[in-house]
């Protein structure tokens, strides 16, 4: 399986302000995922990252709250704008394995907005 | 809406004896069943997939899918402390890249 890493891995910020988090891997991959995972819950799917083309946006997420870039295929960022507490949370980045199948997670950044 | 289902839990087992984790799902297109183990603070590891119905053995865990029932199963045998942690049951529908997660079933093996 391919070498994920993320950054920050976690951080505390200001209510209002915005955050990048970026996600690196190993090899190239054709599908990037972001998901958010709330304290308690199951992995809620943000958005899909493909190269050279817009990400596709899930149910309840929306471009100007979480702008997207995939610049190629080994690279991606998340950014959480205009943050409230409501967006703390841990947020991970996964890549499709070699069947296209199975997915395989980053090691998460750990969000707290005061 | 797909939805998948575990039992928040937690289960407790002691050390040595068999772990039953249970997912059932309402999509009867699904044909993907994946199972992640999660550390608190870690994020998921995937530890098993299956796709056909029946068991499917690696190691100390054994995946078991029955698509009529829509129930998927994880037993690990001879649970150690350190198989403590949150399981999560993933399904995928056919043509699909996108698994739909449930919240996932403490487990606690105590010595």
């Amino acid at each position: 399986s391919a070498v994920i890493s993320q950054k920050p891995s976690r951080d505390i910020c200001q209510r209002g302000t915005s955050l990048t988090i970026q996600c690196q891997v190993d090899s190239q991959v054709t599908m990037m995922f972001w998901y958010r995972q709330q304290p308690g819950q199951s992995l809620t799917l943000i958005a899909t990252a493909n190269q050279g083309s817009e990400a596709t946006y899930e149910s309840g997420f929306v471009i100007d709250k979480f702008p997207i870039s995939r610049p190629n295929l080994t690279f991606s960022t998340l950014t959480v704008s205009n943050m409230s507490p409501e967006d703390s949370s841990i947020y991970l980045c996964s890549v499709s394995g070699d069947r296209g199948n199975e997915q395989f997670f980053g090691p998460g950044t750990r969000l707290t907005v005061l | 809406q797909k939805e998948v289902e575990q039992n928040s839990g937690p289960l407790s087992v002691p050390e040595g004896a068999i772990a039953s984790l249970n997912c059932t799902y309402s999509d009867r297109g699904s044909q993907s069943f994946f199972w992640y183990r999660q550390y608190s603070g870690k994020s998921p590891e995937l530890i098993m997939f299956i796709y056909s119905n029946g068991d499917k053995e690696d190691g100390r865990f054994t995946a078991q899918l029955n698509k009529a029932s829509q129930y998927v199963s994880l037993l690990i045998r001879d649970s150690q402390p350190s198989d403590s942690a949150t399981y999560l049951c993933a399904v995928m529908a056919g043509g699909s890249y996108i698994p739909t997660f449930g919240r996932g079933t403490s487990l606690i093996v105590h010595p």
